[in-house]
């Protein structure tokens, strides 16, 4: 299976702290997504890289990949209690149309 | 923009019951998803379409039809509902089939 493994399965920082979360995925991609997901809702995304790319900014948001690795990062800096969720990565297979989701890592931001 | 929206939000039905779940999208949008997540499995692919009148089947297609008659629309269908068919299930839509995909709030689905 392409689907990407999100390293840790749970995490939970003090309100202000950085949270780091791995994603490593098995075969060649195009791109790399980041998605949150707050309980009980749909899936937002947050951030695509491409495989050319070895680092991306929005905001509060760094995400770094080593595709030599086969791993990306997602980098939340000075945390807020509102950044409490799960995110995931998200992988494609070459074709584009299919995109692998991993099972997620849990955040907890405590005020 | 009300963005992707999923009718019903919830439903139970009983095993070998039919049903069909109702996503729209108003973002002119030519690629749309539905999505299972199940705990500890992320989400999976079921079908999905790269434009009006086209399907296509994605990792878990089993058990489910699906139809896309208009760009806006596309509908899930369930012909004989199974316990295993219990989860929430998402509808997506991108722009491109690279993009970032945007998510409806989820339809809970239980079959006893």
């Amino acid at each position: 299976s392409q689907q990407g493994e999100e390293d840790p399965q749970a995490l939970s920082i003090q309100e202000g702290e950085n949270a780091t979360m791995n994603c490593s995925y098995k075969t060649s991609i195009n791109n790399l997504q980041w998605y949150r997901q707050n309980s009980g809702r749909g899936l937002v995304h947050l951030i695509l890289i491409r495989s050319n790319e070895r680092e991306k900014h929005s905001g509060r948001l760094r995400v770094t990949l080593d595709t030599s690795k086969k791993s990306s990062s997602l980098l939340i800096t000075a945390s807020r209690a509102a950044d409490t969720a799960s995110y995931f990565c998200a992988t494609d297979a070459g074709t584009g149309n299919q995109f692998y989701f991993g099972t997620g890592t849990s955040l907890t931001v405590i005020p | 923009n009300a963005g992707v929206t999923q009718t019903p939000k919830f439903r139970v039905l009983k095993t070998g019951q039919s049903m069909t779940l109702l996503c729209a999208q108003d973002m002119n949008h030519e690629y749309m998803y539905w999505y299972r997540q199940d705990p500890g499995m992320g989400l999976r692919l079921i079908h999905y379409s790269v434009g009006e009148g086209t399907t296509a089947k994605g990792e878990v297609p089993d058990g489910y039809n699906v139809s896309r008659l208009k760009k806006q629309n596309f509908l899930l269908g369930l012909e004989s509902a199974a316990p295993s068919q219990t989860s929430v299930y998402f509808c997506a839509s991108s722009y491109s089939v690279w993009g970032g995909r945007i998510f409806g709030p989820g339809t809970r689905l239980t079959v006893l």
